[in-house]
């Protein structure tokens, strides 16, 4: 089976421009999840899909970060513009969406490693 | 409010146990996961507790307790190959995304 794919793995940008990120989370998966985790720190929540409705996006700096999925597969996560503290590593997740996404395993992808000169 | 501590470092040798331990207050309680993180690699799924208790797993047994808002990961017949950072998630009540902890940087030394 197929495991949850994300790409670029690694870009590296100036503060002010535009990146976007692509994640395809594993066949049948309902839920997908972006998080940001910063060097030191566990993953951040970001943006939470229940196919293509959100169901959380409560810590999403909604002023520079957008996140599409439009037909309830794949997601784009953008970052327009971006700051020097957006350096990260954005990690897309997804799980089976048929029980509290809480109490269901995640399975993340290989992450994005953003740096912002 | 969501918080789940546990340490920042442990350094344990080659063959022993190490265990990693977790406190966490979240707004209601589903479960407890544990996740292994290699460096620059993708959190991978170790363990979930629901009820208290021991689960077993291998060389690796996870442990919750409840009422004292508390979980631990024990690790038997330490490997190089565990050097990792262990990170801790609980899962608050209802649809509530998980909140996951800083992570444990585990060194494993000979």
């Amino acid at each position: 089976e197929a495991g949850v794919a994300q790409s670029p793995r690694y870009k590296i940008i100036e503060k002010r421009q535009s990146v976007a990120f692509w994640c395809n989370p594993i066949s049948g998966h309902a839920t997908l999840y972006w998080y940001q985790q910063i060097l030191g720190q566990g993953p951040k929540l970001l943006i939470q899909f229940q196919n293509n409705g959100v169901v959380d996006d409560s810590q999403l700096p909604k002023d520079r970060f957008s996140a599409e999925r439009l037909k309830g597969v794949d997601s784009t996560l953008k970052i327009q513009p971006a700051k020097l503290e957006d350096s990260a590593v954005y990690l897309c997740a997804s799980s089976l969406g048929t029980d509290w996404a809480g109490q269901e395993t995640q399975y993340f992808g290989p992450g994005t490693r953003l740096l912002v000169l | 409010g969501q918080n789940i501590d546990q340490p920042t470092e442990m350094t344990a040798t080659e063959g022993a146990i190490v265990q990693i331990n977790c406190t966490y207050q979240t707004s209601g309680f589903n479960g407890l996961f544990w996740y292994q993180q290699h460096a620059g690699e993708a959190p991978t799924f170790l363990s979930y507790n629901v009820l208290d208790g021991l689960e077993e797993k291998g060389r690796f047994s996870s442990f919750l307790s409840r009422s004292k808002g508390y979980s631990y990961l024990l690790l038997k017949e330490l490997q190089m190959k565990d050097s990792a950072s262990y990170l801790c998630a609980a899962s608050p009540s209802g649809n509530t995304p998980l909140v996951f902890g800083k992570g444990t940087r585990l060194s494993v030394i000979a």
